[in-house]
């Protein structure tokens, strides 16, 4: 079965600095991977997807992910964080022998420190 | 504006009492799914639906049932209510083209007591 994982329950990193927040997954063919943004009291926002092509994604609010099919991973990546990206990050992937269903990491929090 | 728009948002009520969480988009998308979301557990499936009149379980569809009877609206159901259903409970829509994300409600609180 199709799955992600997102090894780490929160991140802690100053403003101005890279962040990283990882994702591994586990799919049989080709993945279909994304990455979604939960602020305070609001739905999941669509950040990014991979498909095909270019293993470094370009998303929303300066995002990218980058791919890495020898590693199956699928880090999101910013290079100078915000106090404003502190959210809870999901990974996720969609399953094309499940009826395209779309199975979501256990979401990994960002904290952004001023 | 396109979007995927879930009432009410915040609910409180008793064991036992039967509500629908409604759900409507207006992107013209087959594809809608229900999910919860538990501290620890991420964001579970409860129902999807690949069309009209097409519903399918998701991994957690006890206590919860679904229908699907117009394009644009794709309501939740529990018939009977329970405090382990106390959830943020989200809906959401998505082409069916394969490889497209989904398009998230804004969620809705349900507290049981």
């Amino acid at each position: 079965a199709q799955s992600v994982a997102q090894p780490e329950d929160q991140v802690n990193v100053a403003e101005g600095n890279p962040l990283t927040v990882k994702c591994t997954y586990s799919v049989s063919g080709n993945p279909y991977l994304f990455w979604y943004v939960q602020y305070p009291n609001r739905g999941l926002q669509f950040l990014l997807k991979y498909i095909t092509g270019d293993n470094l994604v370009k998303g929303s609010y300066g995002f990218e992910a980058e791919f890495n099919k020898s590693q199956t991973s699928f880090h999101l990546k910013k290079p100078s964080a915000l106090v404003s990206d502190s959210a809870l990050y999901f990974c996720a992937v969609r399953d094309m022998n499940r009826d395209d269903k779309i199975i979501f990491g256990k979401g990994t929090r960002l904290h952004i420190l001023p | 504006e396109a979007q995927v728009t879930q009432n009410p948002r915040y609910l409180i009520t008793v064991t036992g009492k039967k509500l629908t969480v409604t759900c409507s988009q207006n992107m013209n998308h087959e594809y809608m799914s229900w999910y919860r979301q538990d501290p620890g557990l991420g964001l579970r499936q409860i129902y999807y639906s690949m069309n009209v009149e097409v519903t399918d379980k998701g991994d957690v569809p006890e206590g919860y049932k679904v229908s699907r009877k117009e394009k644009r609206n794709f309501p939740l159901i529990l018939e009977s209510p329970s405090p382990n259903q106390t959830s943020l409970y989200f809906c959401a829509s998505s082409p069916s083209v394969k490889g497209l994300g989904y398009t998230f409600g804004s969620g809705t609180r349900l507290t049981v007591v």
